[in-house]
């Protein structure tokens, strides 16, 4: 059993569209991440969460920290062909790593 | 701009071969780890550095070693390189785990 569920695993969308992409757990966690990874690239950070119910704006993207700190949304508005890649969402465990779950693989067609 | 540099994007190896793969931070960071992505799978912690020296197993420590001679290097090894692991490998490092990774564009290992 994964630690994270992550979904849709795939999605293709035409440019403009919205779009909303979950991470989802049985746990608890202290922080969560959002990553996006382009291909051929490392995944870079795009927001942390620590706090049951935080939202927080990142230009289009807005993420969503569940209340019960188990789970957390990735909305995108008027998506871009910019905005293409795998959404990687990770929690802190053993309060000395993360871990990742297996992504969302994001296409939006021009 | 902090950056996590790999020595190499792609590599092939043959079966049985010893393997290095390097990774240096520019940014004095105390933490580095070693990660393996697979598709369907995530990315997997190999192992992983809180200090010089220092070394911690990850959740798939089989098959590889590590290296942490400088603060701001962190080598993998693959000591008799196999075909399962064929993969794009990841290195990161960051100050303090909370604050999140800063990732290397990845070497993606091929073994024939």
């Amino acid at each position: 059993t994964q630690l994270l569920e992550q979904s849709p695993q795939f999605l293709s969308i035409q440019e403009g569209e919205n779009l909303t992409v979950y991470c989802n757990s049985s746990s608890v966690f202290s922080s969560l991440q959002w990553y996006r990874q382009e291909p051929g690239e490392g995944p870079v950070l795009l927001v942390t969460v620590v706090t049951g119910g935080e939202v927080k704006k990142l230009k289009r993207l807005t993420f969503q920290f569940g209340d019960a700190r188990k789970d957390s949304s990735l909305h995108i508005t008027a998506a871009q062909p910019g905005d293409t890649g795998l959404y990687l969402c990770a929690v802190l465990y053993n309060f000395n790593k993360f871990y990742f779950g297996s992504g969302t693989k994001l296409n939006v067609k021009p | 701009d902090v950056k996590v540099t790999q020595s190499s994007r792609y590599l092939v190896k043959r079966t049985g071969e010893k393997v290095f793969l390097e990774c240096v931070q520019d940014m004095d960071h105390e933490n580095m780890f070693w990660y393996r992505q697979d598709p369907g799978l995530g990315l997997r912690l190999i192992y992983f550095s809180y200090d010089v020296k220092m070394k911690e197993k990850g959740d798939i420590p089989e098959g590889y070693s590590v290296s942490r001679e400088k603060k701001e290097r962190f080598s993998l090894i693959l000591e008799s390189a196999s075909t399962n692991q064929t993969s794009m490998y990841l290195c990161a490092s960051t100050r303090t785990v909370a604050y999140g990774y800063t990732f290397g564009s990845g070497t993606r290992l091929t073994v024939v």
